[in-house]
């Protein structure tokens, strides 16, 4: 069956430090993979987006990888910040392309 | 207008009940997608339009959802005999949708449901 997963506990880290989530997919053939950023009460906004051709993208302190051979997107935050603290959901478009299906999301915490 | 509107942006129904939940997309936005969220889940797919048509339902969990788009803007998702398990906040995006097909999805504040 087709799955998307992310780390269904919540990451816990101090401020400064940076933040690794995992987006793993099964019996998906993304043409690419989004993230989104979503807080309590809020509807889900785009962070970054990498295209199947692409190993790494970077915005600011952001960073994502893809790998296609392993089915699997990273997701970093450098010097992460308590303000980053929010859930991180990752998104594949599918179908045509036009489709986006988005994982289970994973809760960030940053400590001061 | 300046992003995607949803209303109500809280609806509480008794079950059985016909409810519909409307979406105004960003103006110029050819797709719209519908999604449901339940609470410390994801949002999970539930329609898809290109314009006015659905190019996309497989999502609907069953044939009380409907969803229309009939002049290619606003969009309607009708719920008919609400059960409680359609209790959730139900998230609206769009898109542009024609030439760049990997463009980010800009949601709504979603509208949630609650069935009694």
């Amino acid at each position: 069956s087709q799955k998307i997963e992310q780390n269904s506990e919540a990451l816990n880290i101090q401020e400064g430090k940076t933040a690794t989530l995992t987006c793993n997919y099964t019996n998906y053939s993304p043409a690419y993979l989004q993230w989104y950023r979503q807080d309590p009460g809020r509807g889900p906004v785009f962070l970054l987006l990498i295209r199947e051709n692409e190993k790494e993208k970077r915005k600011e302190r952001l960073k994502v990888t893809f790998d296609t051979t392993l089915k699997q997107s990273l997701f970093h935050i450098t010097a992460s910040q308590p303000a980053d603290s929010a859930t991180y959901l990752c998104a594949l478009g599918v179908t045509g392309f036009q489709k986006l299906v988005f994982g289970t999301g994973t809760r960030l915490l940053v400590s001061p | 207008g300046a992003g995607v509107s949803q209303t109500p942006s809280n609806k509480v129904t008794e079950k059985g009940k016909y409810v519909e939940l409307r979406c105004d997309p960003i103006s110029g936005h050819t797709a719209l997608y519908w999604y449901r969220q339940s609470l410390g889940q994801g949002p999970e797919f539930l329609i898809y339009f290109q314009g006015t048509g659905a190019a996309d339902d497989s999502g609907l969990p069953n044939d009380r959802f409907f969803a229309v788009r009939p002049e290619g803007s606003v969009s309607t998702l009708k719920i008919q005999r609400t059960e409680r398990g359609d209790s959730a906040v139900y998230l609206c995006a769009s898109r542009t949708g024609t030439a760049e097909k990997n463009t980010e999805a800009f949601f709504g504040q979603g509208t949630r449901l609650t069935v009694v």
